[in-house]
């Protein structure tokens, strides 16, 4: 089955502990991204990613690293989280031939005490 | 920059209305559209994508049209279900560079 999938779905961690969380696809689509969803604010892009070892700043990349190192993975690295990260995570992936449709993963949600 | 927004915010209807969602958008440079579904805690499902070459898209009782010149998408929901609940977000795609989404409009149906 043709899928994004985001592990875990449920973390907590406190203050500064560092985090990964990972986000894979079998679509073998070049194009990966990340957002966070918060109340009020509706879904930002965190970073994106157009193929292997090129990624880029989306509109809240703030205290958050990616790496592309495979097509298939893109995990978000959360070096010293803060509690203003407690967010909804979602991760986003698109074939490269158009008409670019968007596939989402389940999500996870992470809370930082 | 690209701001997207959803009118209603909310909307409540008895089932069998039909009914509009619309989406708009400040800058027409867009590559296409895409209408998601959001149920409460959980992942988005894309409903309909409409490429900005194209004028609208449809899929069983939704149809979703695409104005670029006037920066508007509208999604047409026929026939309403208790089902058709969730919250609709649009989003942009300003040719991959990045996708702005709007902030949604929340549908409850009853029955």
């Amino acid at each position: 089955e043709a899928q994004v999938t985001q592990n875990p779905r449920y973390l907590i961690t406190v203050t500064g502990k560092k985090l990964t969380v990972t986000c894979s696809q079998n679509m073998n689509h070049e194009y990966m991204s990340w957002y966070r969803q918060d109340p009020g604010l509706g879904l930002r892009q965190i970073y994106y990613s157009m193929n292997v070892e090129v990624t880029d700043k989306g509109d809240v990349p703030e205290g958050y690293k990616v790496s592309r190192k495979e097509k298939r993975n893109f995990p978000p690295i959360l070096e010293s989280p803060s509690p203003n990260q407690t967010s909804l995570y979602f991760c986003a992936s698109i074939a490269g031939q158009g008409p670019y449709e968007q596939y989402f993963g389940p999500g996870t949600r992470l809370t930082v005490t | 920059k690209q701001e997207v927004t959803q009118i209603p915010a909310a909307l409540s209807v008895p089932e069998g209305e039909n009914l509009v969602l619309n989406c708009s958008f400040t800058d027409s440079a867009i590559y296409n559209l895409q209408w998601f579904r959001q149920d409460p805690g959980k992942g988005l499902t894309s409903l309909l994508l409409i490429q900005s070459s194209q004028r609208e898209q449809t899929s069983g009782r939704l149809n979703a049209s695409l104005d670029k010149s006037s920066g508007r998408s509208t999604l047409y929901i026929a026939a309403s279900q208790p089902g058709d609940s969730a919250t609709y977000l649009c989003a942009v795609d300003n040719y991959g560079q990045n996708f702005v989404f709007g902030p949604g409009t929340r549908l409850s149906v009853l029955p």
